[in-house]
């Protein structure tokens, strides 16, 4: 199985700061490599697929890099809309596995 | 449009079983593969596998193993997950979500059914 580290498993950071949050994959799995958005009460949400493709609707503020075993997830200009939990997801082959999350809060 | 619609919530005692559904609509319902995903509370995502509506093929992560069935009815577009053996670590969300034409990133979730499990 391909575990999914992610972190900082927290951060605080101020309206309009750029943020960056990792995801480290067991062993290389390409690009197969998604991250969603999940607010409280609710289900997640696609933000970006094969690492970096940005899934329809989703504000061009959030960006997706990497590939092997190294991804990142950026939003360039944080909006307190954006205050959530993010995971990333490996998506290469089954078992489909999550990393633990990080929480996005605004300072 | 693409929309998945799940029962509602269930509370069981330890060692029974709970069934969940996922009505689905907007799409064809045998072109995508569902999944199950769960979260206990205030923890992560986890992925107990996958049924191909179409065929019916499920694949099971292996810690459910034994415990879970999914099953799907294609005369009502909905899809079904059923837990045996509940145990209280069992308590959470589960969400049906249903994969892309190309990959198993999830565009489309079910706004989730709390399952508790409590004597």
């Amino acid at each position: 199985d391909i575990q999914m580290t992610q972190s900082p498993s927290s951060l605080s950071a101020s309206v309009g700061d750029r943020v960056t949050i990792t995801c480290r994959a067991s062993q290389g799995n390409a690009n197969y490599l998604a991250w969603y958005q999940q607010k409280p009460g609710k289900p997640p949400k696609l933000l970006i697929y094969s690492a970096s493709t940005l899934q329809s609707g989703v504000p061009s503020r959030f960006s997706g890099s990497g590939s092997g075993t190294d991804f990142t997830l950026t939003i360039s200009s944080l909006q307190p809309e954006d205050v959530a939990t993010y995971y990333c997801q490996n998506y290469q082959s089954a078992p489909l596995t999550f990393g633990g999350g990080t929480k996005v809060e605004i300072k | 449009q693409v929309q998945l619609v799940q029962s509602g919530a269930e509370v069981k005692k330890p060692g029974a079983s709970v069934k969940v559904s996922c009505k689905a609509s907007g799409y064809t319902f045998t072109g995508y593969f569902m999944h199950w995903v769960r979260q206990a509370p205030g923890q992560g995502l986890e992925w107990m596998g996958w049924i191909n509506p179409n065929s019916g093929d499920t694949n099971y992560a292996q810690k459910f193993q034994g415990r879970v069935t999914m099953t799907r009815d294609t005369s009502i577009n909905t899809a079904y997950m059923e837990l045996s053996r509940l145990r209280s670590d069992d308590t959470a969300v589960y969400y049906c979500a249903r994969d892309t034409s190309s990959s198993w990133s999830f565009a489309f979730w079910g706004q989730g059914t709390l399952v508790t499990v409590s004597s």
